[in-house]
């Protein structure tokens, strides 16, 4: 079955960076894009970007261009997502979430994360 | 970008009632339109894509409608189990955006 298992919660104080892994299985992990999605507390969803882990392609939000990189390790089938220069905006929840488009971006979010909590504090 | 409003932003029913929430796009999205269900501290699950497409293995008492700029959610016959947060999202463009959610509570 497909699973998708993040990374633990992380406590980051603001200017630092964080990155955030996503180890996917029971699926072949290069046959699906991958997005990241955030969710403040006790706020709505909101779309980071894709990431398509054959080609190593990505197309960032405009809103984190300049600050997220979304990576893989193929060899370990984890996705990786880094958000650099953080400050308490960007406290949130983190999931990744795999895309159904077989080898395209299809923007069905149909398998996620449990998500990881990042807390950006002095 | 475009933004998604869903209305209403919370609602309570009975069990048993049928439950509509709709969503407005801020311009024409075609039928690229998903509804996620999020129950609290869970991740969202897919539940209706293209605006109607009843995602497999989700009870038939969902549905959605709509095209353009207006959509529709519908719990025909509300559940206890479906106390959740309900979060329309486009895909026409970039970047994705969902709407603010619609909190649905039992009576």
């Amino acid at each position: 079955q497909v699973q998708l298992v993040q990374s633990g919660a992380e406590v980051k104080k603001p200017g630092a960076s964080v990155k955030i892994s996503c180890k996917a299985s029971g699926y072949t992990f290069n046959d699906y894009f991958f997005h990241w999605v955030r969710q403040a507390p006790g706020q709505g969803l909101e779309w980071m970007g894709w990431f398509n882990p054959k080609r190593g392609s990505t197309n960032y939000a405009q809103k984190f261009q300049g600050r997220v990189t979304m990576t893989r390790d193929t060899s370990i089938t984890t996705a990786y997502m880094e958000l650099n220069r953080l400050t308490s905006d960007d406290t949130a929840v983190y999931y990744c979430a795999r895309d159904r488009g077989d080898a395209v971006v299809g923007w069905h979010f149909d398998f996620w994360g449990q998500g990881t909590l990042v807390t950006v504090s002095s | 970008d475009i933004q998604m409003t869903q209305s209403p932003s919370s609602l309570s029913a009975s069990v048993g009632d049928r439950v509509t929430i709709t969503c407005q796009a801020s311009q024409d999205i075609n039928n690229y339109l998903n509804w996620y269900q999020q129950n609290p501290g869970k991740a969202p699950k897919l539940l209706i894509s293209d605006a109607s497409n009843v995602e497999t293995g989700v009870p038939s008492r969902f549905s959605g409608s709509g095209s353009g700029t207006y959509f529709t959610f519908t719990i025909s016959s509300l559940q206890p189990e479906d106390i959740a947060t309900y979060y329309c999202q486009q895909y026409d463009n970039l970047p994705i955006t969902f709407g603010q959610g619609t909190r649905l509570e039992i009576k």
